[in-house]
């Protein structure tokens, strides 16, 4: 079974340009996560789905951010303009959709801002 | 402040030691709590959850322990092996038992 499929791998860009990502997650999860992970730190969520709902986007910054899951299934996190301190792994991850599962993570997407 | 805070950035032992790390919480109250192994360049992988009302769980060479009165987990790798060199992360339910909140984790360094 394939696990939870990312791309692109690596990203550079310069500021103030636009930048996506993907993410494929294992088939049948119901949940979806988009996690930021700086050097050093650990993994912190941006934005929860249930199918095709964002039910905690608590955390995503706004102004310059936005994520969808068309259909509930594939999600795409974008970030326009980028700025320097968005540098960092995003990592997308699944879950069969109750809070005490595990997570299973893509290998994520590293973004340097120049 | 709600705080997770792991044992030391790194963590040096011998092979065939016992490696013993931390997590240490404040201002939470999670039912759950799990940890996470991560390579470099990788995405986290799932090791153990332990609930609340479980003191211990073992899976093969790891053991998991949960004291809710210090809010601390430990989680032990026994006869440690080089390949288990990695990042490890713990990662507990927030008071919403919504999502799961991690730690910055422990680089542990297993030495031949």
């Amino acid at each position: 079974e394939a696990g939870v499929v990312q791309s692109p791998r690596y990203k550079i860009i310069e500021k103030k340009q636009p930048v996506a990502f993907w993410c494929n997650p294992i088939s049948g999860h119901n949940t979806l996560y988009w996690y930021l992970q700086n050097l050093g730190q650990g993994p912190e969520l941006l934005i929860r789905y249930e199918n095709e709902e964002a039910v905690d986007d608590s955390q995503l910054p706004k102004d310059r951010f936005s994520a969808e899951r068309l259909k509930g299934v594939d999600s795409t996190l974008k970030i326009q303009p980028a700025e320097l301190g968005d540098s960092a792994v995003y990592l997308c991850a699944s879950s069969w959709g109750t809070s005490t599962g595990e997570l299973f993570f893509g290998e994520g997407s590293r973004l340097t801002v120049l | 402040s709600q705080k997770i805070e792991q044992n030391s950035e790194a963590l040096n032992i011998q092979e065939g030691k016992t490696a013993t790390l931390t997590c240490n919480y404040t201002n939470y109250s999670p039912a759950y709590l799990q940890w996470y192994r991560q390579d470099p360049g990788r995405g986290p992988v799932f090791l153990l959850l332990i609930r609340e009302n479980e003191k211990e769980k073992r899976k093969e060479r790891l053991k998991v322990t949960f004291d809710t009165t210090l809010k601390q987990s430990l989680f032990h790798i026994t006869a440690s092996q080089p390949a288990d060199s990695a990042t490890y992360l713990c990662a507990l339910e927030d008071n919403y038992g919504q999502n799961f909140v991690f730690g910055p984790g422990t680089r542990l360094s297993v030495l031949p």
